[in-house]
């Protein structure tokens, strides 16, 4: 199984400035034969379900607000918001989705300083 | 508009059965695989299974593997979660999700997700 690891746990960032959510998987999920790395970011607010905010690490899905971006490849992976929001309070779990079981990180907790 | 809406949770006694509904429109229900999703109250997301568009392929993690089916009726545009066997620590909202694009069901990330709903399993 590809073991996705989430840092920090948890952050407190000031309303207006940025965050930055690393996630690490245990193998690669970039698939050579289609460039792609099968990596997706969530967003969930409590009593929700996720809703995503980036797929194929850094493409933003319709909707998304655009201080929400990623980066990364192959095994290293970031979500960074910049200009925080009261909004963006949530939890933010990565996603793998190269192969079978799909795992999740653990989350990280976002919180206004 | 998607929606994915779903029904079927209770309290249950470990060992019993229970069949989740999801039911689904706004979308080519045959043409996307769905997935269920669990999560433990206050804990992380846990992929449980996931079912290819026309229904012939499954997939389930191993801590669910026959004890749980997943199945859908693309006439009626219901994707089910069948659970047998049921134990305390299945206790989670379960989510069902929709993939995002075409192709193998398990090589896509979830764009739409139903609003959960809440089994328990306690004696």
């Amino acid at each position: 199984d590809i073991v996705m690891t989430q840092s920090p746990d948890s952050l407190a960032v000031s309303l207006g400035e940025r965050a930055t959510i690393n996630c690490k998987s245990s193998q690669s999920v970039l698939l050579t034969s289609t460039t792609k790395n099968y990596l997706a970011w969530y967003q969930q607010k409590p009593g929700q379900a996720p809703k995503v905010l980036i797929s194929w690490a850094s493409t933003r899905e319709s909707g998304v607000p655009d201080r929400f971006s990623g980066s990364g490849s192959g095994t290293d992976f970031s979500l960074t918001i910049t200009s925080l929001q009261p909004e963006d309070v949530a939890v933010y779990y990565c996603q793998q989705y190269y192969s079978t079981p799909i795992t999740f990180g653990l989350g990280t907790r976002l919180e206004i300083k | 508009e998607v929606q994915l809406l779903q029904s079927g949770g209770k309290l249950l006694q470990p060992g019993g059965s229970l069949r989740l509904s999801c039911a689904a429109s706004g979308f080519m229900f045959n043409n996307y695989g769905l997935s269920w999703v669990r999560q433990a109250p206050g804990k992380g997301l846990e992929w449980v299974s996931a079912i290819s568009g026309n229904g012939g392929t499954s997939y389930y993690a191993d801590s669910v593997k026959g004890r749980f089916t997943i199945s859908r009726d693309n006439s009626k545009n219901i994707l089910y979660l069948q659970m047998n066997g049921l134990r305390v620590e299945d206790t989670a909202t379960y989510y069902c999700a929709k993939v995002s694009s075409y192709g193998p069901v398990t090589k896509s990330n979830f764009d739409h997700w139903g609003q959960g709903t809440l089994v328990t399993v306690s004696s």
